[in-house]
């Protein structure tokens, strides 16, 4: 069955810092991967996703995503974090149904 | 384009009352639809998918007699809370896929329920 594991529940990191929020996927085939983010009280919003091709995936708002097969990974990643990028962030694999990772909180220190 | 709505996206209910809430894909046809369940602070569980114009399929666990699901077009699929309790109180998200792109799907903006 496919799973997703978000390894951190919570990660605080400094504005302007670096952030990679980890996922690993459990998945029989080639896994459709994706990534969004839901701020307090507010839908999902996509924010890149991984079917096929180039390992390196390219979102919104600077964030990225590396594939990596022999890992079952699919960590995002951002070069430099803005205060307004606090949030739940949830990886998600599937195609016909979806299932997510318990979600990563990210807290930005000023 | 892909917008998914939902209404209403706050509502209360006394305990033992029935409320309804509406998913509907506003600029495409959502052959299939999704309604998903999270408490907070946590994440997101799938309860049903439903095709248009057959039941839905519900996850094990999920009550179908107590979440009742129907998606009588290409636009609208609903959820009615029958019989609510306040542990019913939840976030209730929907997505909705189309035939076209059927590998991604695309997220209302939840509707809070609160039981009293």
């Amino acid at each position: 069955a496919q799973s997703v594991t978000q390894p951190d529940i919570h990660i605080t990191v400094s504005e302007g810092a670096s952030l990679e929020l980890r996922c690993n996927y459990s998945y029989g085939a080639t896994p459709y991967l994706f990534w969004y983010v839901q701020s307090p009280g507010q839908g999902l919003q996509l924010l890149l996703k991984y079917f096929s091709g180039d390992t390196l995936v390219q979102g919104i708002k600077g964030f990225e995503a590396e594939f990596k097969r022999s890992q079952s990974s699919f960590n995002l990643r951002k070069p430099s974090v803005h205060w307004s990028d606090a949030a739940e962030y949830f990886c998600a694999v599937g195609v016909y149904d979806m299932r997510f990772g318990a979600g990563t909180r990210l807290t930005v220190k000023p | 384009g892909a917008v998914v709505s939902q209404h209403p996206s706050r509502v209360i209910c006394k305990s033992g009352t029935s409320v309804k809430i509406e998913c509907r894909s506003l600029d495409f046809q959502a052959t299939t639809m999704f309604w998903y369940r999270q408490f907070p602070k946590q994440s997101l569980m799938l309860m049903a998918t439903s095709n248009e114009g057959s039941k839905a399929t519900y996850e094990q666990g999920v009550e179908k007699d107590k979440f009742l699901i129907n998606h009588a077009s290409l636009t609208l699929s609903t959820l009615t809370v029958t019989s609510a309790h306040p542990e019913d109180s939840s976030f209730y998200i929907c997505s909705a896929r189309a035939a076209t792109f059927y590998y991604e799907q695309y997220f209302g903006p939840g509707t809070r329920l609160t039981v009293t």
